[in-house]
């Protein structure tokens, strides 16, 4: 499985956009980028996933360069709740398969 | 929206004490899995299960683990005589409902204290 590097933290205000870069040079051809987000005390709840390019949805966008080697999570607007630790992990997109979790990035939004 | 629930919330034991953590997975979905955090660290992966047997377990699922799916709808992990240094936060997960890909969607955890 690829080795992922985030940032340890980041800290943002209300309103902001936040963007979340994550590198992983070595990246496989089978590979898919996932972001997870984690409150204290809770379970990691998935937030988007990407194989390239751009991906939205409603809650974030992932943008992945044509090289694979990093790729972006941005939150746009980000509030008080968004208070979290953001996760990037890149495995195969099999059924059964393991997740691998990092150290994440620990993002604190401030009023 | 479904969701994975787990009980209990919180669990207090002693050392040497066997435990069960149950969860209820989201129906219809395949696969399962545990995980679990000790406090301040990364989650990590303990065991996948799928068809009713185990599919992968990690180093730290050793033989005081189990694992059980005893009905249609629960998933238990159970380990034997418990460990000061089991006391973590233990996440069940669900994935694979046909058709909609592999997103493991994760319960609130359970808190285990051995004391």
């Amino acid at each position: 499985l690829a080795k992922t590097t985030q940032p340890i933290s980041m800290d943002s205000y209300e309103g902001q956009e936040v963007n979340i870069t994550c590198s992983h040079n070595n990246i496989a051809t089978n590979d898919y980028i996932t972001w997870y987000q984690q409150f204290p005390s809770q379970g990691p709840r998935f937030i988007i996933q990407g194989y390239k390019t751009k991906v939205t949805n409603e809650v974030a966008s992932l943008f992945i360069p044509a090289d694979r080697k990093s790729s972006t999570l941005s939150l746009p607007r980000v509030s008080l709740s968004d208070t979290a630790v953001y996760y990037c992990l890149v495995g195969p997109a099999v059924q059964g398969g393991k997740l691998i979790f990092g150290q994440g990035t620990e993002l604190s939004v401030k009023p | 929206e479904p969701e994975v629930t787990q009980t209990p919330s919180h669990q207090v034991t002693q050392m040497g004490q066997e435990v069960i953590l149950r969860c209820v997975p989201i129906s219809n979905h395949l696969y399962f899995y545990w995980y679990r955090q000790i406090l301040g660290q990364k989650v990590e992966f303990l065991v996948s299960f799928y068809n009713n047997e185990i599919s992968e377990k990690s180093e730290i699922f050793d033989d005081q683990f189990s694992v059980e799916r005893p009905d249609g709808s629960n998933f238990t992990l159970k380990i034997r005589s418990t460990k000061l240094e089991d006391s973590a936060m233990y996440f069940c997960a669900s994935s694979g409902e046909v058709g909609l890909g592999e997103t493991q969607y994760f319960g609130p955890g359970t808190r285990l204290l051995v004391l």
